[in-house]
């Protein structure tokens, strides 16, 4: 159980353009979803909290209207970089809370490349 | 604010040889603490996890023992493999906060020579 899915796991896309990233828990509802960026051999850095039904909640520092969340239902929140960039290349990754729990799954991760 | 410390790495062993990757922790209230496995080009998979003091969490040969007197939960494995080699992320979810909004250390790199 507690299964995350990421789609796409990875997308070449060139500067401009805009590319959206689904995660779904497969089998849990999850009001609280987390999406992270991981730069090549460091830690992940929080981006932004999403709830389902409402607006998310960004880190300091995390453009809100480049990185466009939604969390429309229990089980699927939606990441847009928008206009992406070379410098927007990075690997995605997000992971939900069980109702009620305090533990996280992970999502297998999205490589996002801008050409 | 809460943080998580872990040893730098990489942390390179022999196959069977005795591992610990050490990680302390501050809180502010009563955390779950957590490790994480991220094997290469992967995300992040739950390895264990300890809910309160003493607790011990063990999967796959993996043992961390929630120590509040030291706020410690270090990483123990008896004789590690070739296929542990991965980065594993120590980690806090603080209840108290109510948010749950996790913790992460900076990852430690395993790196296990045959």
């Amino acid at each position: 159980g507690a299964v995350v899915s990421q789609h796409p796991s990875w997308v070449i896309c060139k500067s401009g353009t805009s590319v959206k990233i689904e995660c779904r828990s497969l089998d849990f509802q999850a009001t609280t979803m987390f999406w992270y960026r991981q730069f090549p051999k460091q830690s992940l850095m929080l981006m932004a909290t999403s709830n389902e039904g409402s607006k998310a909640t960004y880190e300091q520092g995390v453009e809100k209207d480049k990185f466009l969340i939604n969390h429309a239902s229990l089980t699927l929140s939606t990441l847009t970089v928008t206009s992406a960039h070379p410098e927007d290349s990075s690997f995605y990754i997000c992971s939900a809370r069980v109702m009620g729990g305090d533990t996280q799954y992970f999502g297998p991760g999205t490589r996002l490349t801008v050409l | 604010g809460n943080s998580v410390t872990q040893m730098e790495g990489p942390v390179t062993l022999s196959e069977e040889a005795f591992l610990t990757i050490n990680c302390t922790y501050t809180a502010t209230g009563y955390p779950s603490l957590f490790w994480y496995v991220q094997y290469p080009g992967e995300g992040l998979q739950l390895l264990l996890k300890a809910t309160k003091a003493d607790d011990k969490g063990s999967n796959k040969g993996f043992e961390a023992t929630y120590r509040k007197e030291t706020t410690s939960f270090h990483l123990e494995k008896g004789s590690v493999q070739v296929s542990d080699s991965a980065v594993y992320f120590c980690a806090l979810s603080d209840r108290a906060g109510g948010s749950y909004i996790p913790t992460f250390g900076r990852g430690t790199s395993l790196i296990v020579h045959p």
